[in-house]
């Protein structure tokens, strides 16, 4: 079965700096799709970037950037010149290629230091 | 214009009564969910219709009861309400996965407290 694990519970940064949250995966499919959502404190999760496995670049928007490496099932999301809207529940998701299901990561509660 | 919306937003209750939650997408998609989210910020995925036809139905008690009258609705009714329903219920929606990243899009969740 796959799994999901964020291995940081809370993570912190000062504004305007640089955070990297990570996410690694299990799975013996070739092909799935990767995700991070945002759950800012007014609750509603929002899709901060996606990543399909067949795609070797990695996939940014904006300041969001991941470190995809599919050898070593990693899938790292890299925030840059943090703002003080970035303070959410970050959620790492996979699903394989033909089910309908996610399966999520615990999360990770990131901070942000004015 | 709401994309997935839920209603209502916040729901407290006793315990032992029955409430429903309405889930109700306007973007087209084929497939449904009903996600628990507990204290600890874990999400757990209820149930999942994809064109009113349950293909999702995890280990929850048969308390819970999801109804989908069409595509666009996806209700959860609950019976006989324990303090640990306690929780916020999210609704969300997608594209079948054929095709298609599969990626979600959620309403902004009802909270739920059983006192």
């Amino acid at each position: 079965a796959q799994t999901v694990t964020q291995s940081q519970p809370e993570m912190s940064v000062q504004e305007a700096e640089t955070v990297t949250l990570s996410c690694t995966y299990d799975t013996s499919e070739s092909d799935y799709y990767l995700f991070w959502y945002k759950q800012p404190p007014s609750r509603q999760m929002i899709l901060v970037i996606r990543q399909e496995a067949y795609k070797q670049q990695n996939a940014t928007e904006n300041r969001f950037s991941v470190n995809f490496q599919k050898a070593a099932k990693s899938f790292s999301l890299k925030i840059s010149d943090s703002q003080l809207g970035d303070a959410a529940m970050y959620f790492c998701a996979y699903r394989g290629g033909s089910n309908y299901q996610l399966i999520w990561g615990a999360g990770t509660k990131l901070i942000i230091k004015p | 214009d709401t994309a997935v919306s839920q209603t209502p937003k916040y729901l407290v209750t006793q315990m032992g009564n029955d409430k429903s939650i309405k889930c109700e997408q306007n973007l087209g998609h084929d497939t449904m969910y009903w996600y628990k989210q507990d204290s600890k910020k874990f999400l757990k995925i209820m149930f999942s219709y994809n064109n009113k036809e349950l293909i999702i139905n995890e280990t929850v008690p048969n308390r819970f009861s999801p109804k989908s009258p069409d595509k666009a609705h996806l209700n959860l009714h609950i019976n006989s309400l324990e303090l640990g329903d306690s929780a916020v219920y999210f609704c969300a929606s997608s594209f079948v996965p054929v095709g298609s990243t599969g990626e979600l899009f959620f309403g902004e969740g009802s909270r739920l407290t059983v006192l």
